[in-house]
């Protein structure tokens, strides 16, 4: 059964300090996003990468916020230093095809104290 | 004006009914439409794919499309409870030469027995 996995589940950590996100995209898929999911600003669309490429990563806060495709079977997120705002549940999606879905990974639900 | 929009909800509807879930997009390029599923604490889950003016039909859900609009639409036929959930459109056009995925904010559907 083909699916997005993404580690950790939950991270709880104190301000200032590094979080690194990983994803695992589905074997094949040559897209990848990184979203952020709150109450209050939905699904938020940080970094888009195709082919290993990053093609856009303008919603994303960039003094803290960095986005890389080291293989192609691995993507992560990393946030340093982590602020109390960051507080979300971040979720990888990958997809097949240019005009295709994206199908989405469980989520790191970040809590910054 | 954000470039998905949707009415927040909730949408409460009683068991049996058909829930009609309304989405504009402000994008005249887009290209691809989807519809995800998402239970409260859970990751976002594909439900129907839209690429063309009209009705798709797939079990109890039709989508339409009506691109000239700008409007997509989602609806579930003899609704369950289980079908309560946060429903997000969308949209997948070209933006700045390659293609975007953005999603509404949501609407949430509530079906009672």
């Amino acid at each position: 059964d083909a699916r997005v996995t993404q580690t950790p589940r939950d991270k709880v950590t104190e301000m200032g300090q590094e979080v690194t996100m990983r994803c695992q995209p589905i074997l094949g898929h040559n897209t990848v996003f990184w979203y952020r999911q709150t109450m209050m600003q939905g699904l938020e669309l940080l970094a888009y990468f195709r082919n290993r490429a990053p093609l856009d990563d303008s919603g994303m806060p960039k003094d803290r916020f960095s986005a890389e495709m080291p293989d192609a079977t691995l993507a992560t997120l990393k946030i340093q230093p982590s602020e109390p705002r960051d507080s979300a549940v971040y979720f990888c999606a990958s997809g097949l095809v240019h005009e295709g879905p994206a199908f989405f990974g469980q989520g790191t639900r970040l809590t910054v104290v | 004006q954000k470039e998905v929009e949707q009415n927040s909800g909730p949408l409460s509807v009683p068991e049996g009914a058909i829930a009609s879930l309304n989405c504009t997009y402000s994008d005249r390029g887009s290209q691809s439409f989807f519809w995800y599923r998402q239970y409260s604490g859970k990751s976002p889950e594909l439900i129907m794919s839209i690429y063309s003016n009209g009705d798709k039909e797939d079990g109890r859900f039709t989508a339409q499309l009506n691109k000239a609009s700008q409007y997509v639409s989602l609806l579930i036929r003899d609704s369950q409870p289980s079908d309560s959930a946060t429903y997000l459109c969308a949209v997948k056009g070209i933006s700045g030469g390659y293609n975007k995925l953005i999603f509404g904010a949501g609407t949430r559907l509530a079906v009672h027995p």
